[in-house]
């Protein structure tokens, strides 16, 4: 059973801190992963994707990927109130998406 | 997002009935894919298909079918609603294995 393991949370950061969620993978061939943002009752929105190991940036975002562990993870610098939200870790698998079960993140004023 | 569009948005109904929901997509995207998701939960794949002719079982199909009448749209039905039904369902698309886009849901329940 291949899965995808992350921290329920919830994970509180104070407004202004950096935020850094987790994920770790059991399948070593997974070759893309990817961050989404979900606030409660909407629909996963995209905030990053990975396919090589190190890190990616983009704006106060960024993921890191190290397979040799495997495990891939987010960062938010400069978090926002409205950053507040689950965060859901996906990894490719033979065309699917596998998902880890979110980490809820609230950022206090 | 815009680009993918679920009909209904919310659907209460009873046990035993025939229920459908509907995804159309304007991406041009090949893959369609739904899912189901429970309070506390991740989500759960019922069904994928990567093109018109192409349909494929995901972790939860029992209760679930599907038909992919064009490229653009995918559509579940719940053949006889059972209350363990009770969730929000989303549709997505992806061109080849680029990232999923979500449509806004689907929340569904079953009396």
């Amino acid at each position: 059973q291949k899965e995808v393991e992350q921290n329920s949370g919830p994970l509180s950061v104070p407004e202004g801190a950096i935020a850094s969620l987790n994920c770790t993978y059991s399948d070593r061939g997974s070759q893309s992963f990817f961050w989404y943002r979900q606030y409660s009752g909407k629909s996963p929105e995209l905030i990053m994707f990975i396919y090589s190991n190190g890190d990616k940036e983009d704006g106060r975002f960024t993921a890191q990927l190290n397979k040799a562990s495997q495990y891939v993870s987010l960062l938010i610098r400069d978090s926002q109130p409205s950053d507040s939200a689950t965060y859901l870790c996906a990894v490719n698998n033979n065309y699917q998406l596998i998902w880890g079960a979110g980490t809820k993140l609230i950022i206090k004023p | 997002d815009a680009d993918v569009t679920q009909t209904p948005r919310n659907r209460i109904t009873k046990t035993g009935k025939r229920i459908m929901l509907e995804c159309s997509q304007t991406k041009g995207h090949d893959r369609m894919y739904w899912y189901r998701q429970d309070p506390g939960l991740g989500l759960r794949l019922i069904y994928y298909s990567f093109d018109v002719k192409d349909i494929n079982k995901g972790e939860i199909s029992d209760g679930y079918s599907v038909s992919r009448q064009a490229q653009a749209k995918f559509s579940l039905s719940l053949e006889s609603a059972i209350p363990n039904q009770t969730a929000l369902y989303f549709c997505a698309t992806a061109d080849g294995n680029q990232p999923q886009h979500f449509g806004d849901g689907t929340r569904l329940s079953i009396l």
